[in-house]
């Protein structure tokens, strides 16, 4: 298992500009989840989605939107970056299980977002 | 959720076990206590989690005090590749984690 991955690594935008951070898991799990990390600073949680079809807003959703049209891929979308929005972006997913084991997250490596 | 206390920076023998504290004085019954490290500039990785009972892994051990209130994680022989940043999370299972609170953690400093 390739575990999670996220494209692309790093990422320079221009203020107002728009992109799609990418984050696909290959375990099945019925979770993922979308977090940021500002340097020197814990993780934030920006969507989540307990399933295809279904997201939900999380501490920061503002500036952001999400899809998850298939059990593998989530991809969060900036419509309008902003220079706040330079960050360290993390994807991460947990397994399905009725077990603690659910709350097991397994991150992604980061995508890394400079808005200038 | 209970919310975690743990001390920001801490100093460690390298080959020494380093015990990284953590006080969860609200945890409620059904709550667990997970631990996760993040290595610089990398994803945070699972470390290990437990209820009540000591638990002990490849990674490290972990150990819950009798009340629950508060709980050590334990870095048998700890080195340079520890260095890390280490977060203790209470989390009620089985809920998908869509709630869980990373705060800053803590970062052991391993020295030879």
């Amino acid at each position: 298992n390739a575990g999670v991955t996220q494209t692309p690594k790093f990422r320079i935008l221009k203020i107002g500009q728009s992109m799609t951070l990418q984050c696909t898991q290959d375990m099945n799990h019925n979770y993922m989840y979308w977090y940021r990390q500002d340097p020197g600073m814990g993780l934030k949680l920006i969507y989540y989605s307990v399933g295809a079809g279904i997201t939900d807003k999380g501490e920061v959703p503002n500036g952001y939107n999400v899809s998850r049209s298939t059990t593998e891929d989530f991809p969060l979308r900036l419509e309008l970056a902003a220079p706040s929005q330079t960050s360290v972006y993390f994807c991460a997913s947990s397994p399905p299980s009725g077990t603690p084991e659910r709350e097991t997250q397994y991150f992604g490596p980061g995508t890394r977002l400079l808005v200038l | 959720d209970a919310k975690t206390t743990q001390p920001t920076s801490m100093d460690c023998a390298e080959g020494r076990a380093a015990n990284l504290p953590c006080n969860h004085s609200t945890i409620s019954g059904n709550e667990y206590v997970y631990w996760y490290r993040q290595i610089h500039s990398q994803g945070p990785q699972y470390i290990i989690h437990g209820l009540k009972n000591n638990e002990t892994n490849e990674m490290a051990s972990l150990i819950i005090t009798e009340d629950r209130k508060s709980s050590t994680l334990i870095l048998p022989h700890a080195t340079l590749r520890d260095t890390a940043v280490y977060y203790c999370i209470v989390r009620v299972a089985d809920t998908g984690g869509f709630k869980t609170i990373f705060g800053a953690g803590t970062r052991p400093f391993v020295k030879a």
